[in-house]
């Protein structure tokens, strides 16, 4: 059974820049999560999608912001980029929504370089 | 508010040692706790979780942890340790209720000395 999947793997963009990141999740699964590994910062949470729709947050600014699709995939979306955006961007998920937190399966990440 | 702390930033062990990594967290009730491994240039890996149940957890690659309610503790363990076992450890809480993101500790980095 294949992982959970991202791409790019590296993504180098310059200052003010749009990146779009993108992530498989585990067949089957409907829920996936995103979360920023920057260095100095550790991993954050960014965001949680399931069914389609957003469904929690953390704490970005809304120039963060991504999609879910009806095959599950998942895109995340950074405008206007800042220098500090520099990160290694993980995808995980997990087979739905339940009231706890389920095991969360992580891909490979995304190292995002901004210049 | 929910935070995990790990206090050892980095940890220097000789292989065939043992080895423990520390977790404390704060949370109103009772958790869930997870350890992950990211090796460098990685994703995480789940080595093992606590939900409920027996507090003392076997994992993946020959870890445990122990889950103390009194200490607000989670543990690592491993008796004997791996070259391979060198990586960055993350202790992380999930909050009930539906929230479903996980806080992360820090995390610690390993070294093993041959």
């Amino acid at each position: 059974e294949a992982g959970v999947t991202q791409s790019p793997t590296h993504l180098i963009k310059t200052r003010g820049q749009q990146a779009t990141l993108r992530c498989s999740p585990i067949s089957g699964h409907t829920s996936v999560y995103w979360y920023q590994q920057a260095l100095g910062l550790g991993l954050q949470f960014l965001l949680w999608y399931d069914e389609g729709e957003e469904r929690n947050r953390g704490n970005f600014p809304p120039r963060f912001s991504g999609r879910q699709f009806p095959n599950y995939s998942s895109e995340l979306n950074v405008n206007a980029l800042e220098l500090e955006d520099s990160a290694l961007y993980l995808c995980a998920s997990t087979p739905g929504w339940t009231e706890s937190t389920d095991t969360q399966y992580f891909g490979p990440g995304t190292r995002l370089t901004v210049l | 508010a929910q935070s995990v702390t790990q206090p050892d930033i980095h940890i220097t062990v000789s292989e065939g040692a043992s080895l423990e990594l520390r977790c404390n967290y704060s949370y109103g009730a009772t958790p869930y706790l997870f350890w992950y491994v990211q090796s460098p240039g990685q994703g995480l890996q789940l080595l093992l979780k606590y939900f409920s149940g027996d507090t003392l957890v076997q994992g993946i690659k020959g870890f445990e942890a122990e889950f103390k309610r009194s200490q607000s503790s989670f543990n690592l363990r491993k008796p004997s340790v791996h070259w391979s076992d060198a990586a960055e450890y993350f202790c992380a809480v999930g909050a009930r209720g539906g929230y479903n993101k996980l806080i992360f500790g820090a995390g610690t980095r390993l070294a093993v000395h041959p």
